[in-house]
């Protein structure tokens, strides 16, 4: 059963261009929604995140759009960059058996390519 | 100064064989993490500690144990290594004291059983 379901699996941009990655959610538990970045051989990196109490947070060019009614959260890469070439994951929290701790579910992974 | 370091960065073994995965992180977290991440980038949690303790184990196989010794260190070990335990591991850590549930990830083992 997969929790978060992310859009698409792979996206190629040119340079200067807006990427779109969207990700889908069933849990309404789920109360944080970070997304991380991977770049070959490395391990993922948080990006940006947001809490459902507000539709929108964007730091630089990074921006995350949420809709909580839709269950649904997007990332958004405006002036779309080369170095920005890598995996991006969205993820959802929520708290692990009602206790302090918390379980991150990921999406399955968006590869993106921005071409020079 | 590597916030998250785990050992060794890659590992080749042959089926059957037992091998451990060793992960430190100095960045003063309670809580240490296992992730999977399959060929086709997936990522799942595999185990949590908080404070050395279990938190969360999800439903993998008892050939696999985690250890974790003292908050900084959390240990991986493998029995009888399958065809399908090829994968690369992450290490991750956060701090629970704080509800933006950041992970830090270490760099991976990609482990290959041949």
């Amino acid at each position: 059963q997969q929790q978060v379901k992310q859009s698409p699996q792979s996206l190629i941009v040119q340079k200067g261009g807006i990427s779109i990655i969207n990700c889908a959610y069933e849990n309404t538990a789920f109360d944080y929604f970070p997304w991380y970045q991977q770049f070959p051989g490395k391990g993922p990196a948080l990006l940006i995140a947001i809490r459902p109490d507000v539709s929108e947070k964007k730091e630089g060019r990074f921006t995350i759009s949420f809709n909580k009614s839709a269950k649904q959260f997007s990332l958004h890469i405006m002036d779309s960059q080369p170095g920005d070439s890598a995996t991006y994951f969205c993820a959802a929290s929520t708290s692990y058996s009602g206790g302090s701790n918390y379980k991150l579910t990921f999406g399955k992974g968006t590869l993106l390519t921005v071409n020079p | 100064d590597t916030a998250v370091s785990q050992t060794p960065k890659y590992l080749v073994t042959q089926m059957g064989n037992d091998k451990s995965i060793k992960c430190e992180q100095n960045l003063g977290h309670d809580t240490m993490y296992w992730y999977k991440q399959d060929s086709k980038k997936f990522l799942k949690i595999m185990f949590s500690y908080n404070n050395k303790e279990l938190i969360i184990n999800e439903t993998v196989p008892n050939r696999f144990s985690p250890k974790s010794p003292d908050k900084a260190h959390l240990n991986l070990h493998i029995n009888s290594l399958e065809l399908g335990d090829s994968a690369v591991y992450f290490c991750a850590s956060s701090w629970t004291g704080q509800r933006d549930e950041k992970l830090f990830f270490g760099s991976g083992t990609q482990l290959s059983v041949l």
